[in-house]
């Protein structure tokens, strides 16, 4: 079985300062990890993605996340937020063999001027 | 190019009617997911087709619940008897082959709200 933890439900940063959303994965093989982002009434997107290449993951709009196998995380990082960043995010994990998406219960990000 | 599109984005019914839910998936994605996601979670897998045929229909809740997708593109979401605990965001994804690395593109998703 695999798993996500999305650590915190809500995080709120001021615009301009870093952003940090946590996430712990569980798994017993080589996963794939993918961050999703989601607006008020859109459609999920595909913000990164990981799939046992480069450990660090750059993807859209600025984000990036890494993977660290010893720490069984997949935390996602952006330099500086933008009002636009306002979403909910998802850790999401497929594993071996498994097309099932397998999804955090989201972090809800707010931005504040 | 066009996304993948979900119709209707919303549908409000009755407890105990039937619901149909469509899912067009993006052109030439062989690969064709079904999740649900209630208030406050995250999508929860139910269906997932390659092809024509339902590879893995392991998240549907129960028999009330089921999918086909005829010619390998279109899918319909069906539920019978409709509970209040239905009540939830139903979406549609699809992706090139099917692969776990394969990135799923979600549509918008329809509200579906039993009263």
């Amino acid at each position: 079985a695999q798993s996500v933890t999305q650590l915190d439900s809500h995080v709120s940063v001021s615009e301009g300062t870093p952003v940090l959303l946590r996430c712990n994965y569980s798994s017993s093989y080589s996963p794939s990890l993918f961050w999703y982002v989601q607006h008020p009434n859109k459609g999920l997107q595909l913000l990164l993605k990981y799939t046992s290449a480069a450990t660090l993951v750059k993807g859209i709009n600025g984000f990036e996340a890494e993977f660290k196998k010893s720490e069984t995380s997949f935390h996602l990082t952006k330099p500086s937020a933008h009002m636009s960043d306002a979403a909910e995010y998802f850790c999401v994990i497929s594993g071996a063999g498994s097309y099932q998406l397998t999804f955090g219960k989201g972090t809800k990000l707010s931005v504040i001027p | 190019g066009a996304g993948v599109s979900q119709t209707p984005s919303n549908k409000v019914t009755e407890k105990g009617k039937y619901v149909e839910l469509r899912c067009d998936p993006i052109s030439g994605h062989t690969a064709l997911y079904w999740y649900r996601q209630s208030l406050g979670q995250g999508p929860e897998f139910l269906i997932y087709f390659q092809g024509t045929g339902a590879a893995d229909d392991s998240g549907l809740p129960n028999d009330r619940f089921f999918a086909v997708r005829p010619e390998g593109s279109v899918s319909t979401l069906k539920i019978q008897r409709t509970e209040r605990g239905d009540s939830a965001v139903y979406l549609c994804a699809s992706s090139l082959t099917g692969e776990p690395t394969d990135t799923q593109y979600f549509g918008p998703g329809t509200r579906l709200t039993v009263l």
